[in-house]
């Protein structure tokens, strides 16, 4: 599985979007774009996934980069209740997902 | 809808004791999957069933750990001659098939500490 990069933590207004970077440089052509989140003592929750074209739904839009070698994660309106950790994930279509250290996006009033 | 649970929510255990915890996966869910996160880390992989069959326990970090998934619902965990390293958050999720368009849900997890 290819790696991802990103930045350790990040702090967002609420009310205001969050975009969250993620590099995956190494992507292979056959490999998606998985982000989950996990809220403190909770189980990671799925976000969303992409394979090359943007993606949205009632959570969040994911933006691919047209070399697929990064992508944001973008919460539109990011609320008290979207602090967590954000983990974007590259993988095939096999079974596991492979989590890296995440993001801890601190959403502050 | 239900989710997947799991119990014990937390486990305490003394070294070399043995311990079992449950996952209840979605129901229709094929594909089962355990992982285990240690404290301020991302979970890591440990095994992976379709159906009753474990088709890949690559990431069991050693003989002492063992799963079971016998009529393809229920899976239990089982961890002989607890060590203290075991100690972390185990969690199961579930999935309607494999990727790419099936999302994994997760359970809250089984804390186990290891006295």
């Amino acid at each position: 599985d290819a790696k991802t990069t990103q930045p350790t933590s990040m702090d967002c207004a609420e009310g205001r979007a969050a975009n969250l970077p993620c590099n995956h440089s190494t992507i292979s052509g056959n490999e998606y774009v998985y982000w989950y989140r996990q809220i403190h003592s909770q189980g990671p929750q799925y976000i969303i996934h992409g394979l090359k074209n943007n993606e949205t739904n009632e959570m969040a839009s994911l933006i691919i980069t047209e070399d697929r070698k990064s992508s944001t994660l973008i919460l539109p309106h990011a609320t008290l209740r979207d602090t967590a950790v954000y983990y974007c994930i590259v993988r095939v279509a096999e079974s596991k997902l492979v989590f890296g250290a995440g993001t801890i996006l601190r959403v502050k009033s | 809808g239900a989710g997947v649970s799991q119990s014990p929510r937390y486990k305490v255990a003394k070294r070399g004791q043995d311990v079992a915890l449950r996952c209840d996966p979605i129901s229709g869910h094929v594909s089962l999957f355990w992982y285990q996160q240690a404290l301020g880390q991302g979970p890591e992989f440990l095994t992976y069933f379709q159906n009753e069959a474990q088709l890949d326990k690559s990431g069991l970090p050693s003989d002492r750990f063992f799963a079971e998934r016998p009529e393809g619902s229920v899976s239990t965990l089982k961890i002989q001659r607890t060590q203290q390293e075991d100690s972390a958050v185990y969690l199961c999720a579930s999935s309607l098939g494999i990727f790419p368009g099936y999302e994994q849900y997760f359970g809250p997890g089984t804390r186990l500490t290891v006295t």
